[in-house]
């Protein structure tokens, strides 16, 4: 199963939004809506912030939101913090039971 | 509260054998799919492998298929990970997450990782 395509890079300035993708393929994203997002700050293990593509886990700010088009999932960061500063990733089902993550994005706060 | 614990990690040698541990607490542990995750140094997450809440039924990524086991103790609430075969590509942090009932595939709690180096 390959990994799942994100751009490596991401940034905005304080209270700005930005938008995240995550590329799959029919076989995985453009398949299921098993898709999640997760964000990692240094040093920290990864915290799931958005699971079947748009919702979200009690307790996660509602500054986040997830959407899906075809074999593109998608993550959105409304209101941006410094604390939002961190590492994103996605992941889905690919069938055959296994789970796929992309290769992540460095989210940056101006 | 809820809690996952990784143990067993080290320095092996390439080739070598390593039994990773992963103690819950603070939740039904029966209940829950259990994976293991792991993020070599400086890149991304990368899946490892399923074992389903019973214990019978397994899956793994194809990197570590015929090498590494993962398997369950309901009865100690334990998770392992049985690595053998090991290669240098294998040197990262490995976290256990569990996976719950009412979802699929969606890793709620994680512990905070043990290291895994393989270097001769």
């Amino acid at each position: 199963q390959s990994a799942l395509t994100q751009p490596p890079s991401a940034s905005g300035s304080p209270g700005q939004s930005v938008t995240i993708s995550c590329t799959g393929t029919s076989r995985d994203v453009g398949n299921y809506n098993h898709i999640s997002w997760y964000q990692q700050h240094p040093g920290k293990a990864p915290q799931v912030i958005i699971y079947e593509v748009s919702r979200r886990p009690s307790g996660v700010s509602d500054r986040f939101s997830g959407s899906k088009s075809g074999d593109t999932a998608s993550l959105t960061v409304s209101g941006l913090q410094a604390d939002d500063e961190a590492d994103y990733y996605c992941s889905s089902y690919a069938g055959g039971n296994k789970l796929v993550f992309g290769g992540g994005t460095k989210l940056t706060v101006l | 509260q809820v809690q996952l614990v990784e143990s067993g990690g080290g320095v092996v040698q390439p080739g070598g054998s390593l039994r990773l541990s992963c103690a819950a607490s603070g939740f039904t542990f029966s209940t829950y799919a259990m994976h293991w995750v792991r993020q070599a140094p400086g890149k991304g997450l990368e899946w490892v492998a399923i074992v389903w809440y019973d214990g019978r039924n397994t899956d793994y990524a194809d990197s570590v298929k015929g090498r590494f086991t993962i398997s369950r103790d309901n009865s100690q609430n334990m998770v392992y990970l049985q690595m053998s075969s090991l290669r240098a590509d294998d040197t990262a942090i490995y976290y256990c997450a569990r996976d719950p009932p009412e979802q699929w595939l969606v890793l709620d709690i994680w512990g905070q990782g043990t290291q895994v180096a393989v270097s001769s």
